[in-house]
């Protein structure tokens, strides 16, 4: 089955304990993308990859970093989490060419950092 | 990308049709126009998208005016599975997500 896996699905933290948030995607899509969602603030983009070894920041990258050494995978990387950083997590993908294609978007990771 | 404007809320009788207005009156000439969906907390999914013409595919129906301006998203027989947060966005590259329309699906 085409899909974007994120793992974990719920992950609590304390403040400072670096975390990863994986990302996997078995669609051979070259782009992919990080958002944040929060309450009254709706999705916001973290990161993005338009290929292997091409990362680029969205709009809220601020404590967080991102690899992308493979195709599939695009890990979420908080080195330091705070409370802040408190949200609801999506991955998504898509084909190169993503202004005539949908996203693939994962299930979620629900981060709290305490 | 342009922005979008959508009413915040929306009811729809369950069997009827839904229809989601969205304005967009400063795309331009290469942007397209998507709709997803949020249902509750899960991962946004894609429904629909078109740039000229109007769509249709096995989910919805997408017409959008001869200008370009606006467009309108059609579930034909709405369910209660279609309550959620549905996003007009209108790019040509980057998903910006705004606020979104929440449709409500009514017994």
């Amino acid at each position: 089955e085409a899909q974007v896996t994120q793992n974990p699905r719920y992950l609590i933290t304390v403040t400072g304990k670096k975390l990863t948030v994986t990302c996997s995607q078995n669609m051979n899509h070259e782009y992919m993308s990080w958002y944040r969602q929060d309450p009254g603030l709706g999705l916001r983009q973290i990161y993005y990859s338009m290929n292997v070894e091409v990362t680029d920041k969205g709009d809220v990258p601020e404590g967080y970093k991102v690899s992308r050494k493979e195709k599939r995978n695009f890990p979420l990387i908080l080195e330091s989490p705070s409370p802040n950083q408190t949200s609801l997590y999506f991955c998504a993908s898509s084909p190169f060419g993503a202004d005539i294609y949908g996203y693939t978007f994962g299930s979620g990771t629900r981060l709290t950092v305490v | 990308d342009a922005k979008t404007t959508q009413p915040t809320s929306m009811d729809c009788a369950e069997g009827r049709a839904a229809n989601l207005p969205c304005n967009h009156s400063t795309i331009s000439g290469n942007e397209y126009v998507y709709w997803y969906r949020q249902i509750h907390s899960q991962g946004p999914q894609y429904i629909i998208h078109g740039l000229k013409n109007n769509e249709t595919n096995e989910m919805a129906s997408l017409i959008i005016t001869e200008d370009r301006k606006s467009s309108t998203l059609i579930l034909p027989h709405a369910t209660l599975r279609d309550t959620a947060v549905y996003y007009c966005i209108v790019r040509s590259y980057q998903l910006t997500f705004g606020k979104g329309t929440k449709l409500s699906v009514i017994p």
